[in-house]
């Protein structure tokens, strides 16, 4: 079956410094990868998805590149701000178009 | 804004008791979800709809849920005979299509199972 495995459960880094969460996956298919946030008592939002085209998707200085040689959709960010503290998970879908999540990452970022 | 409105924020039920919660998913959005959150942060996908019909579903939602998505009315999905480990927050989203387009969230009902 599908799976989305995201190794850090948490990562707390100082504001200004550059941000990497991980997101591997497995599928017998080609799914199409999410990353989505969600704060605290929030509905979870969709930050990046990936292209058909393997264009690098970017919103709110955060960008993921889909390597399927790799299955892995890593999310990065130059620069962590004090309000991308959030938790994050990544997500596959294909078929009906059921998302598959990872565990999630809590992202917790310090002045 | 979530334009996923659902009904109600918080349930409480005692255990073998039904629990039913409601879903407006997004205007013109055809395609609803329904995931279940753990206190533990994650994820299960229960079931999904395409206008009234069900696209997919797991094993425990067939035996234990009754869900539907009827046209002009709210989506529901309710538990049969609630259990002490169906306590979680129980999200519905919609999207316009089935795949690769962003899926919008509510903010849940939040269960719990005395």
């Amino acid at each position: 079956g599908d799976s989305v495995t995201q190794t850090e459960g948490l990562v707390t880094l100082t504001e200004g410094l550059p941000v990497m969460l991980n997101c591997t996956y497995q599928s017998t298919y080609s799914p199409f990868l999410f990353w989505y946030v969600q704060h605290l008592n929030e509905a979870p939002k969709l930050l990046l998805k990936s292209f058909t085209d393997n264009k690098r998707p970017e919103h709110q200085g955060f960008h993921a590149t889909l390597h399927k040689s790799s299955s892995s959709f890593h999310l990065q960010k130059s620069s962590a701000q004090l309000s991308d503290s959030a938790l994050y998970y990544c997500a596959l879908s294909w078929g009906t178009g059921k998302l598959t999540f990872g565990d999630g990452t809590v992202l917790t970022v310090k002045p | 804004n979530s334009k996923v409105i659902q009904t109600p924020r918080y349930l409480v039920k005692g255990q073998g008791q039904k629990a039913k919660m409601r879903c407006i998913p997004e205007k013109g959005h055809p395609v609803v979800f329904w995931y279940q959150q753990n206190k533990n942060n994650e994820f299960k996908f229960l079931i999904n709809f395409q206008n009234q019909e069900v696209l997919q579903q797991i094993d425990m939602t067939e035996k234990r849920f009754s869900a539907e998505c009827p046209s002009n009315s709210p989506c529901s999905l309710e538990i049969q005979s609630s259990e002490a480990g169906d306590s979680a927050l129980y999200l519905c989203a919609s999207s316009l299509e089935q795949l690769n387009t962003e899926v919008f969230f509510g903010k849940g009902t939040r269960l719990t199972v005395v």
